[in-house]
This record gives structure tokens, C-alpha cells and sequence, in this order.
């Protein structure tokens, strides 16, 4: 079975700060995509990570993909208040699993002024 | 743009109802999916369709049932509605190719069972 673990899964930072969410899954692929959730709202989609080394950014966010270690990364640059939110990662594990994506249990980040 | 509508943001219904969930989306996507949302569990997957008239159970259908007679719509049921229902319910779609299979939500409806 397909295992998608995000760390941490809360996060509470200092505006201004850096840190990185981790995305670890179990199984070959090169396919990533990562989401944001408002809260009370639906998921839309930030990123779209689709080979090994992929690299994405806008503005504070940055997400990176590593498919040989099965891990992708979502970096956040000075955080600001408006980033607070739950981030989500889901893998595409190919068509053994039906065009299916596997989510992580999602990060809620919350940043303090 | 892809766009992905739901009939209602909010829907209050009451135990034993059949509660009809309705999806459309205008992009030609092959595949669409029903989420439920609740609080610590994440996105849990009910139901999914890959083409019209043909649909697959997901990890939690049990009390559901769906429908998609036209390529853009996706209907979830419940067929005898319970409070354990009451949760916020996600629809999705996706283009469905080997290459590419990044899902578009819409954006939710919050039902609520009495």
C-alpha cells in the first residue's frame, strides 16, 4: 500500500522565518503535486512537480522534488501571516492505481506576528 | 481555467433523507472524484469515476452511492442520510492521462445532518 507522510503535521512559526515541509512517499514516482487549504475552504492546487529534480516557485513558497529519495520538499521564505493555512502533498503513483492520488494527512501552518 | 462547481456550499438535511450531492466540470476531464473531509482524518476518497457510466468504490463508499451519466457531471448519494454524514464533502476532476493526473477541486459542500 501506498504511504504519503508529511512532517510536521503543525507548525506554528515567527513571521519572518524559514522553515520546510516534508513530503516522504513509498513508492517510484515522479509525480507530485502540492495544494493549499484556507480554512473552511476547498483545496487549490500551488504546485505541480512532474520529474525528478523539478523545482517550483512562487513567491515566499518553494517546492522541490527528489523522486530517487522519495521526497519532496515545500520551503517557505520569510513567512508572512497570509501563508497561514494547511498545505497538502499527493503522489501520483502511475496507472497501477487508476489515475488515483494519494494525499498526506496535511500540514496546518500557522504563522504568529 | 478549470472550473469545478457544486450545487451547494451549504446543505442542512435531516436523518433518513436521500441527500443528492451534484459535480460538474467544464474542462472534458475523463476522471472525477468524491472526497470527504473531516477534521484529523484528512482527505478520504468515497467514490471515483474514470469515464462515463463507470465508477469505483474508494476507501470509505459504504452508505454512498454515485452516478455519472454525463462526462461532466458526477452525482454522490446518500442514500439514507445520518449524522455520522455530516462532514464536508470535496468534489475533483482530473484529465486522466499517464503522464498527468494533477486533480482541480471544487469548492465543497458542508452538510450537515440533524
Amino acid at each position: 500500500e501506498l504511504k504519503v507522510e508529511q512532517n510536521p503535521l503543525f507548525l506554528s512559526m515567527q513571521e519572518g522565518k524559514n522553515y520546510t515541509i516534508y513530503c516522504n512517499y513509498s513508492t517510484t514516482s515522479d509525480r507530485l503535486y502540492w495544494y493549499r487549504q484556507d480554512p473552511g475552504k476547498s483545496l487549490e492546487s500551488l504546485f505541480v512537480l512532474l520529474s525528478n529534480g523539478a523545482v517550483k516557485q512562487e513567491g515566499r513558497l518553494m517546492a522541490s522534488l527528489d523522486t530517487k529519495a522519495r521526497l519532496s520538499t515545500l520551503h517557505i521564505t520569510a513567512a508572512v501571516h497570509d501563508l497561514s493555512a494547511t498545505y497538502f502533498c499527493a503522489v501520483d503513483p502511475n496507472m497501477e492505481y487508476g489515475n488515483k492520488l494519494v494525499f498526506g494527512a496535511g500540514t496546518i501552518l500557522r504563522v504568529k506576528s | 481555467d478549470v472550473k469545478v462547481t457544486q450545487s451547494s456550499r451549504y446543505l442542512v438535511k435531516r436523518t433518513g433523507e436521500k441527500v443528492f450531492l451534484e459535480c460538474v466540470q467544464d474542462m472534458d476531464h475523463e476522471n472525477m472524484f468524491w472526497y470527504r473531509q473531516d477534521p484529523g482524518l484528512g482527505l478520504r476518497l468515497i467514490y471515483f469515476s474514470y469515464d462515463v457510466k463507470m465508477k469505483e468504490k474508494g476507501d470509505i463508499p459504504e452508505g454512498y452511492s454515485v452516478s455519472r451519466e454525463k462526462k461532466e457531471r458526477f452525482s454522490l448519494i446518500l442514500e439514507s442520510a445520518s449524522t455520522n454524514q455530516t462532514s464536508m464533502y470535496l468534489c475533483a476532476s482530473s484529465l486522466g492521462t499517464a503522464s498527468y493526473n494533477e486533480q482541480f477541486f471544487g469548492p465543497g459542500t458542508r452538510l450537515t445532518v440533524l
